[in-house]
């Protein structure tokens, strides 16, 4: 199945704003939105957004997700230590009737 | 608190098969769908297939006809038989509830003779 696309790092300094963006087509990013997740080295992801981008509890509001046409984007304000992590998204793909995935995108913090 | 608990990977051989579980706690599986994505070595997140609440699966086209999803609703419990497992299936297999909150701490499976 065909993924979403997400450039492979980003590397943006500390307490600074990093944009990570993720490019679908109408039948996934642009029909129903995406789901936004984080991953530490050796853990399990971790939900940041939902499709609708509202915040699951607990996630810090320093996150925040939109999209525009087929296109989703994570901003992270006030970038920490913290937040030096594998960041992928995902969307339900109406045509192929299955969940895509972006390659990921590595953000550092320097 | 919700949870899940993947267990039953380990190494077996290519043509083999292995029966992996996904106990979930704090919630039904019934009361929202329910994933596996699985993460090969060193790779991105690849969603493996889906069960949703009346019971109809879905499956990426690299497992289709090899893997199969079913669940015991009186023990919460989700199960993924992979049969003729190939190299290309070694991989941290992980369940996931709904729009993936939450995830297991997943189950490696190593295919490998």
């Amino acid at each position: 199945q065909a993924g979403l696309t997400q450039p492979p790092s980003v590397s943006k300094d500390l307490r600074q704003t990093a944009t990570l963006t993720c490019t679908g087509n109408s039948n996934n990013v642009g029909n129903e939105g995406v789901a936004w997740l984080q991953q530490h080295q050796g853990h399990p992801p971790k939900v940041l957004s939902y499709r609708n981008n509202n915040r699951p509890s607990g996630i810090s509001e320093r996150f925040s997700a939109s999209r525009s046409g087929n296109t989703a984007s994570l901003t992270i304000t006030g970038l920490q230590p913290e937040d030096e992590a594998d960041y992928y998204c995902s969307a339900w793909d109406t045509s192929l009737i299955a969940w895509v995935f972006g390659g990921g995108t590595k953000l550092t913090v320097l | 608190e919700m949870q899940l608990v993947e267990s039953g990977g380990g190494l077996i051989q290519p043509g083999g098969s292995l029966r992996l579980s996904c106990a979930a706690s704090g919630f039904s599986v019934t009361s929202s769908f329910m994933n596996w994505v699985r993460q090969a070595p060193g790779k991105g997140l690849e969603w493996v297939s889906i069960i949703f609440n009346d019971g109809t699966t879905y499956y990426a086209d690299s497992v289709k006809g090899r893997f199969t999803l079913s669940r015991d609703t009186s023990r919460d419990t989700l199960f993924l038989q992979m049969n003729s497992l190939r190299a290309e299936d070694t991989a941290v297999y992980y369940c996931t509830r709904g729009e993936f909150d939450p995830w297991g701490q997943g189950t490696r499976v190593i295919v490998s003779s």
